[in-house]
């Protein structure tokens, strides 16, 4: 069955730096969540997209952007780039806005 | 208080032991339980998916839930070495929110 893809995998950035990470959802879902998930600590909801409008926002930085294309896939624009930017970057999808959330692989961003 | 609360653990048994994971909530409005397992540097994979009280069984797993105490529960039997994971609790709120607990990491013993 499919899963949701994101890339990149990995990615390390400087201080600073602006970063791009995509997620590809399950066919079909209209629904995108993006989470981060620091060292040791549970996933951060930072903002979900329904039909391509945003549908809430979390704890994310004003410095963070993201948006739902037409084609569903999304992605999420970080710029300025901190050293506590740093961490695991997962990317969900949920069929009918709600529920049964699917996770991806994640990005790992590391900020030197 | 959290909205939900889940104790981090470590948890360490020997394997063929019967595993009980626990999570309290704080809003009895809330009705989707769901339990992921998380292995390291992986994404969170969804394990079990109740709606209301009661009990649901998958496999090794049951997933239970305790409307009035406020109180979800995963239990796994036999578990084995391979389930050595962090497990997840998540309640999803209505709307397009959904809330993880703190994630209890799990050891099992070969």
């Amino acid at each position: 069955a499919a899963g949701v893809i994101q890339s990149p995998r990995h990615l390390i950035k400087e201080k600073r730096e602006t970063a791009t990470l995509k997620c590809y959802p399950i066919p079909r879902h209209d629904t995108v969540y993006w989470y981060q998930q620091g060292p040791g600590q549970d996933p951060q909801f930072l903002i979900s997209f329904y039909e391509k409008m945003q549908s809430d926002k979390g704890s994310i930085p004003d410095r963070f952007s993201a948006q739902q294309f037409s084609d569903y896939h999304s992605e999420l624009n970080m710029s300025s780039l901190e050293l506590g930017d740093s961490a695991l970057y997962f990317c969900a999808s949920s069929p009918l806005a709600g529920g049964r959330q699917f996770f991806g692989p994640g990005t790992r961003l590391t900020v030197l | 208080q959290k909205e939900v609360e889940q104790d981090p653990g470590p948890l360490s048994v020997p394997e063929g032991a019967i595993v009980s994971l626990n999570c309290t909530y704080s809003n009895s409005a809330f009705q989707y339980f769901m339990w992921y397992r998380q292995y390291s540097r992986k994404g969170p994979e969804l394990l079990m998916y109740t709606y209301s009280s009661g009990n649901k069984e998958d496999g090794r797993f049951t997933a239970q839930v305790d409307k009035s105490s406020k109180y979800i529960s995963l239990f796994i039997r036999d578990s084995q070495p391979s389930d050595s994971a962090t497990y997840l609790c998540a309640i999803f709120t209505g709307g397009f929110k959904t809330i993880f607990g703190a994630g209890t990491r799990l050891f099992v013993k070969a």
